[in-house]
């Protein structure tokens, strides 16, 4: 059981915006920075925000971050198809001395 | 161009001992940390272990201390995870990946390729 916590699946048209998020608590989102991954079906992961909410380079402006408190929450817009994939955040958590991944949000885009 | 190129995958038995591979090219790999990734068939991404390769100092979550080592040679830029006692549960891929480690702020990125680790009788 992951210490962040995110909802299995989400869904949107095409076009449409979307938002994911990642509750956790004072010892990691609420002491430390957010970073979120997208994982395409068969691939290696690849970062898509770092610090909460910066894009590195090659990460189109439609995937946004941002940073409440205990949680995090991620945002595209102008949905895709091919956006269609698992995202993770992650972030450190203070208590545990190590790293930590949410369970996963499958998007999918009808 | 960073990058990160991980051994071929693995099927090993119970009880057997393994140690897998990730060549890092395109930095300075004795500046950056870098870690191990585990994700079950099907499953979520879980965060292993990280170490430092200019004093070798490490970090491993609790649920992976004393199951697995994380190592690293900084003479030919290579991290390396090894079991001494697999089992059936340690079948998954495994990514290796740089970790970037600011203060708060950690984030992986780049991330290898995969290596697919399969444990069977």
């Amino acid at each position: 059981q992951s210490v962040l916590t995110q909802p299995p699946s989400v869904s949107a048209a095409p076009g449409q915006k979307v938002t994911i998020s990642c509750s956790g608590s004072t010892s990691n989102i609420g002491d430390n920075y957010v970073s979120w991954y997208q994982q395409l079906p068969g691939t290696a992961p690849k970062l898509l925000i770092y610090d909460n909410n910066k894009r590195p380079s090659g990460i189109p402006d439609r995937f946004s971050g941002s940073k409440s408190g205990t949680s995090a929450t991620l945002g595209i817009t102008g949905l895709q198809t091919g956006d269609e994939a698992d995202y993770y955040c992650g972030t450190w958590d203070s208590s545990l001395r190590a790293g930590a991944f949410g369970g996963g949000t499958k998007l999918t885009v009808l | 161009e960073v990058q990160l190129v991980q051994s071929g995958a693995e099927v090993k038995k119970p009880g057997e001992s393994l140690k897998i591979s990730c060549r890092a090219s395109g930095y300075g790999f004795t500046n950056y940390w870098i870690g191990w990734v585990r994700q079950m068939p099907g499953k979520g991404l879980e965060w292993m272990a990280i170490i430092y390769p200019g004093d070798s100092e490490t970090r491993y979550s609790p649920s992976f201390q004393g199951q697995v080592t994380i190592s690293a040679d900084k003479s030919i830029n290579t991290a390396y995870l090894q079991w001494n006692n697999l089992q059936a549960s340690d079948t998954a891929m495994y990514y290796c990946a740089r970790h970037e480690w600011k203060s708060a702020a950690h984030w992986f990125d780049p991330w290898g390729q995969g290596t697919l680790v399969t444990v069977s009788s």
